[in-house]
């Protein structure tokens, strides 16, 4: 009955490689979010669609690509992983309504040899 | 964008005695005011949140103020209890479905 989930929750790769995270949610929320958290817990949002649609997409190189193949996935995909990519990667979702709670995943910690 | 400053970093209390987090933000547009709590290896859970038309709320041992004018809100925490170590961000936004998250403030409630 897990609300946001995301798999793998750990992911240990070498450098150059491409991998993916997925995230399901089973709220109904229309509205979906990928967040960064770095080694020193500072959060930053990286992108959100809202009912398969981009509406954010904040200055994140482009070798992350998001994809929202229906409302209630949301799955991540990076190519070429580099060091600095090496973080935990969290998935939410909300109502798509202004202002509302947003229901996060346990989180993905990705790390690169 | 939005600059968002939390205090204290990290926060060290004795069971029972009481906690207080203050966030400020830049952005006088802010129409949200959510805390959300980390605990390890976990997402951060939304605690409380209050909205700009309300200057205080409440929720059993936990409460939000928020003063718009000076543009700071705060979370109190009372009578905490070993359950409430944890980190605690803030993340105001103006209702662009952005948050703008703090650095965190560590609790660590000695038993």
């Amino acid at each position: 009955d897990t609300a946001v989930s995301q798999t793998p929750k750990y992911l240990v790769t070498q450098m150059g490689n491409d991998k993916s995270i997925k995230c399901e949610q089973n709220l109904g929320h229309d509205t979906m979010y990928w967040y960064k958290q770095d080694s020193k817990k500072f959060l930053k949002i990286m992108f959100s669609y809202n009912n398969k649609e981009l509406i954010i997409n904040e200055t994140v190189p482009n070798r992350f690509s998001p994809k929202s193949p229906d409302k209630a996935h949301l799955n991540l995909h990076i190519n070429s992983l580099e060091l600095g990519d090496s973080a935990v990667y969290f998935c939410a979702s909300s109502r798509a309504t202004e202002n509302q709670p947003q229901h996060f995943g346990d989180g993905t910690r990705l790390s690169i040899l | 964008g939005e600059n968002v400053e939390q205090h204290p970093s990290t926060l060290s209390v004795q069971e029972g005695d009481s906690a207080v987090i203050k966030c400020t933000y830049s952005d006088s547009a802010s129409n949200y005011f959510p805390w959300y709590k980390q605990e390890l290896g976990k997402g951060p859970q939304l605690i409380i949140d209050i909205r700009s038309n309300v200057g205080e709320k409440k929720d059993q041992r936990i409460a939000v103020t928020l003063n718009k004018t000076a543009k700071h809100f705060s979370l109190h925490i009372t009578e905490t209890q070993p359950e409430d170590s944890a980190v605690y961000f803030c993340a105001p936004t103006d209702g662009d479905y952005k948050l703008s998250f703090g650095a965190g403030t560590t609790v660590t409630v000695r038993a």
